[in-house]
């Protein structure tokens, strides 16, 4: 079945040790997104792909990068993990809205847990 | 600032109850809503989407409703069971873009007991 696949399910780093969460997908889809979701919050868009064109969201700090080096492949890097970044990190995919104003819905990975100690 | 607000934050209901949640989201340049059923240890999976002002969908016992003009959507689950607990999200596109960059609520978590 085509997806989106998260590694790893949880993630435990030091505080201010870089840490790489990855996402992969089977889907062909043109956009990836992450998102933060700390608890009893709604899920914040970080960054998101268009194909190669990376697209920051304002508020998002310095400290998260990311990398698309393929369609299939985006990494989440933190370089210096705070106890402020301890959340749920989600990845979606979807196909960019289409010439034909046909729209798509986002497939979402399973999520990768991050504690900072 | 947008803001998707979702009532009621949580929901404790017997098998066999019905229920519905709320998603209140800016009226203004509206594009698409989304509803996504999010269980423990799961991806979230989408329910719905929904773009037009009146629109209405079903998929088995649950269905939702979208009124564009006044900025709401409600969810509703006929007969609650068991596998309807998890945290149901909704999630508003403002239109402009060709991204598909959602504005998520916090959610509603249903808990369903047997």
């Amino acid at each position: 079945d085509a997806m989106v696949i998260q590694n790893p399910r949880y993630q435990v780093t030091q505080f201010g040790k870089p840490v790489t969460l990855s996402c992969s997908q089977t889907l062909n889809h043109n956009v990836m997104y992450w998102y933060q979701q700390k608890s009893s919050q709604a899920p914040k868009l970080l960054f998101h792909y268009y194909d190669k064109d990376f697209n920051n969201e304002a508020d998002t700090p310095d400290n998260f990068q990311s990398r698309r080096p393929n369609t299939s492949f985006c990494f989440l890097d933190i370089r210096s993990p705070g106890l402020g970044d301890a959340a749920m990190y989600l990845c979606a995919t979807s196909r960019a809205l289409g010439w034909t104003g046909q729209y798509y819905g986002y497939t979402f990975g399973s999520g990768t847990r991050l504690t900072v100690v | 600032i947008l803001n998707v607000e979702q009532s009621p934050q949580s929901l404790h209901v017997q098998e066999g109850d019905s229920t519905n949640f709320t998603c209140s989201f800016p009226s203004s340049n509206f594009y698409a809503l989304h509803w996504y059923r999010w269980e423990t240890a799961k991806s979230p999976e989408a329910l719905f989407v929904m773009t037009l002002n009146g629109d209405e969908k079903k998929k088995g016992r649950i269905s939702a409703t979208l009124n564009t003009k006044e900025g709401y959507s409600y969810l509703y689950i006929k007969g609650s069971q068991p596998e309807d607990s998890a945290t149901y999200l909704c999630a508003f596109n403002r239109h402009g873009g060709a991204t598909n960059k959602l504005i998520f609520g916090t959610g509603t978590l249903l808990a369903v007991q047997p």
